[in-house]
């Protein structure tokens, strides 16, 4: 069973320029975590998804942060016109639809660099 | 805000057990207590929870005192590997429950 897959692992971008990072969820799970780490700072909460639902986004900045889980495909977080203080690692986590109690494992990140 | 405190650095011989102290004096009684690993940047590595008995898996042991306001994780033959940060987090089990992550616990394991 394949972990969590995020792509890319690296992506580059000039100010101004979208950012899309992808996360695919383990096989079965259904719940998925966006936690960003921002350089020598801690994992802060973003955003968490159902399929097709945003259930929190207290943690997502206000402006130009986005993040969807479509019905098919991954998870998307959608960053437009980057700043330099968007360069962080973003890390995605999900979580398998078992009844109440759940666990949540991450994926590798990616690491967003804004020039 | 974290809810847990916990030392800011510890060293281990390589070979021996690591027991990493956690304290978490204000946790209600449908808290579990996680523990997650952070690798050289790499993603958070899920290790192992407990709500108030001792638990056990093939990474790790999680000792609980029997008043729950703190807990150790104990590896118990720790590698170079091992170094990482580890994260002492409470959170009550249910969907939608983020995990607050403090500044965790700086593992040296040394040869």
């Amino acid at each position: 069973n394949a972990g969590v897959m995020q792509n890319p692992r690296h992506l580059v971008r000039r100010r101004g320029q979208e950012a899309r990072l992808r996360c695919s969820p383990m096989k079965g799970h259904s719940h998925v975590y966006w936690y960003r780490q921002l350089p020598e700072e801690g994992l802060k909460f973003m955003v968490y998804l159902q399929k097709e639902n945003i259930i929190d986004e207290s943690g997502m900045p206000k402006e130009r942060f986005s993040a969807e889980f479509p019905k098919e495909g991954p998870s998307i977080l959608r960053i437009q016109q980057v700043v330099r203080g968007d360069s962080a690692a973003y890390f995605c986590a999900s979580s398998p639809f078992s009844g109440k109690e759940e666990t949540q494992y991450f994926g590798p990140g990616t690491r967003l660099l804004v020039l | 805000d974290a809810k847990t405190t916990q030392p800011p650095s510890m060293d281990c011989a390589e070979g021996r057990a690591a027991n990493l102290p956690c304290n978490h004096s204000t946790i209600s009684g449908n808290e579990y207590v996680y523990w997650y690993r952070q690798i050289h940047s790499q993603g958070p590595q899920y290790i192992i929870h407990g709500l108030k008995n001792n638990e056990t898996n093939e990474m790790a042991s999680l000792i609980i005192t029997e008043d729950r306001k703190s807990s150790t994780l104990i590896l118990p033959h720790a590698t170079l590997r091992d170094t990482a940060v580890y994260y002492c987090i409470v959170r009550v089990r249910e969907y939608g429950n983020k995990l607050v992550f403090g500044a965790g616990t700086i593992l040296r394991v040394k040869s």
